[in-house]
């Protein structure tokens, strides 16, 4: 089994501040960890993700998260806020395999609010 | 663009309709998708497809069919509308790579 947890359905942050959105999951097996954005009435777009090797991600927008096994996270960053990250963002989890299809199981989704 | 093309865009239905989605992909995926997603809720995923000619239940797969005739293309189908089938509903695909390629979603009224 598999599950995520998105702490904070809604973010503020200031435009130029620090960007955090944390992602906590659990997987019984070694994970594969996703984040996505969705723009207002858009699609969800793959921000950056996690399979093997370096755990620090770096994504487009230059959004970067770290996995971290020991506290099962995958906290999504960016070091200056801009006003075109307001947004929707999704963490998501699916569990490594060999080959074939994989249930990748979707966070509830933070908001992130960017003020001027 | 190649990607995910959902049609229609937007659509109204009255209740006990029916009607169909489409979704096609053009980067020969073999993995489809379909989710709905309502506020508060997240991603909920309706069917998926794991291959041409296969398609299997997801979380939500009530009042929903769906086919998948050609690898390019998963078709969701309501053959009896109903209002809490309200929704904005997305298509996507994925590879060997996991990632999603989503498509820019229908967004369902059904009155």
């Amino acid at each position: 089994a598999q599950s995520v947890t998105q702490l904070g359905s809604h973010v503020s942050v200031s435009e130029g501040a620090l960007v955090l959105l944390r992602c906590n999951y659990s997987s019984s097996v070694p994970p594969y960890l996703f984040w996505y954005v969705q723009y207002p009435n858009q699609g969800l777009q793959l921000l950056l993700k996690y399979t093997t090797g370096a755990t620090l991600v770096k994504g487009i927008n230059g959004f970067e998260a770290e996995f971290k096994k020991s506290e099962t996270s995958f906290h999504l960053t960016k070091p200056s806020a801009h006003m075109s990250d307001a947004a929707e963002y999704f963490c998501a989890v699916t569990q490594a395999g060999s080959g074939g299809y994989q249930k990748v199981t979707f966070g509830t989704g933070t908001k992130l609010q960017v003020i001027p | 663009n190649a990607g995910v093309t959902q049609t229609p865009k937007f659509r109204v239905l009255k209740t006990g309709q029916s009607m169909t989605l489409l979704c096609a992909q053009d980067m020969n995926h073999e993995y489809m998708y379909w989710y709905r997603q309502d506020p508060g809720m997240g991603l909920r995923l309706i069917h998926y497809s794991v291959g041409e000619g296969t398609t299997a239940k997801g979380e939500v797969p009530d009042g929903y069919n769906v086919s998948r005739l050609k690898k390019q293309n998963f078709l969701l189908g309501l053959e009896s509308a109903a209002p809490s089938q309200t929704s904005v509903y997305f298509c996507a695909s994925s590879g060997a790579n996991y990632g999603y390629t989503f498509g820019s979603g229908t967004r369902l009224t059904v009155v």
